[in-house]
Formats: C-alpha cells, structure tokens, sequence
C-alpha cells in the first residue's frame, strides 16, 4: 500500500532558527496536504499542493511539491513560539482518504 | 459554516468495557467521514472511512468497529476494549467525492485501565 515517510520526527530548534521537514511517498500523488497539531489539540489543515514543482508561501512558511510529485518540504524561517506544534503532511493517490506522514515535532527554545 | 464534534472529550474504561464514541457533522450534506487514532507521540492512524450511509471501509483489523447509521453521524465502537486501544480518536470529514481538506474534530482521548 501507499507509504508516507516524514523526517525528522523531532527537531529542537532555537527561536528565530530555521525549520524544514520533508515528505516522502512510495507511490506518485495527486495531491499532498500539510497539518499543524499544537499540543492537546486537533490536526489544521494548512495547505495543499496540486501541481508539480509547485511552491506556495504562507507568510514565514514555504511549502513546496516535487517535480515527481513523490515528495514535498515545509520550511519555516526565523521560527517563533507559537510555531510549536506537530507537522503532518498527508499523501493523496486519488482514492477519498489520506495517508499521513507521522509527523514532525517541532520545539522551540526562547 | 460547517462544524464538527464529538463526544465525550475524554473516557477512562476498564479492560474488557464496551465502548461507544460518536460524532457528528453540520452544516454540509453527505460527507466523507473518517475515524483515526493517535497514540501518544505518533502519527495518524486511519481506522475506517465511510463515503456514505452504511458503507464503511475498514482500513485496520482490529477489535474495533464503525458505523453510519445517519448521513452527518459516524460511531466507533468496541463490545471489549484492550489496553492497546487507549489513544486519542479523532473523527475529520470532507467534501464527498474529492480529495480536498480534511476537517478534524476535537477528539476524544481514551485511555483504557
């Protein structure tokens, strides 16, 4: 079946620092999603990427779809505390579920 | 606008109780609905799907089980919990038909003594 790997599983980082995570699928998608869980709390959609080699900005994050679209990164730039939280991306082949990535938890030292 | 909720937020049950958790959707008509669990620290772990009444797909064997009994309704059930089975259950939805976000619940964390 379709595998979703996500790397790290945990980063430290110290605020202001740079933060990326990176999604990998074992299978070619049609789409992929990323969520933010903050602690205690539920997954929030964050964003999607269609297209290949797709790049989209949210403010201090960039998201991006690889040219295969097999893989996609998340990078946040000059990390704040309300950046805490767990990242998921989740794979789409077409069928009407996801498959997420396990997730990458960020911390964050002020 | 659509909302989403379960209950109860939280459960404590002992080994072997049945269990019965339930959520329900508003504001939008014949979803998709999704049932996950999440054990602590981890990822997400899709239990069952359901594009419509009484159709439900089973992606884990467990001794779990889900069910639709009404279009915006979904319910996981157990007749026996395993100490395995503690976790935090997450219901979500999307649009019927595409492959477009997908709106989590609140969850329920369940833990089993």
């Amino acid at each position: 079946g379709q595998q979703v790997m996500q790397i790290p599983q945990y980063q430290h980082v110290q605020e202001g620092e740079d933060f990326t995570t990176y999604c990998n699928s074992s299978t070619t998608l049609s789409n992929i999603q990323w969520y933010k869980q903050r602690p205690g709390g539920h997954p929030v959609f964050l964003i999607q990427l269609v297209k290949s080699g797709e790049v989209k900005k949210q403010k201090r994050l960039t998201f991006q779809f690889g040219e295969a679209k097999k893989n996609s990164s998340l990078h946040i730039t000059a990390t704040q505390t309300t950046d805490v939280g767990t990242y998921f991306c989740a794979g789409n082949q077409g069928a009407q579920k996801l498959v997420f990535g396990q997730g990458t938890r960020l911390t964050i030292n002020p | 606008s659509q909302t989403i909720h379960q209950w109860p937020a939280t459960l404590v049950q002992p080994v072997g109780s049945p269990l019965s958790l339930e959520c329900t959707v508003e504001g939008t008509s014949n979803p998709n609905l999704y049932w996950y669990r999440q054990a602590a620290g981890r990822g997400l772990q899709l239990l069952f799907y359901s594009v419509g009444i009484g159709q439900i797909s089973s992606e884990v064997p467990q001794n779990l089980s889900a069910s639709r009994p009404q279009d915006r309704q979904f319910i996981l059930s157990s007749k026996k919990l395993l100490l395995s089975d503690s976790g935090f259950y997450l219901c979500a939805w999307s649009v019927s038909g595409t492959t477009d976000t997908q709106y989590f619940g609140p969850g329920t964390r369940l833990t089993v003594l």
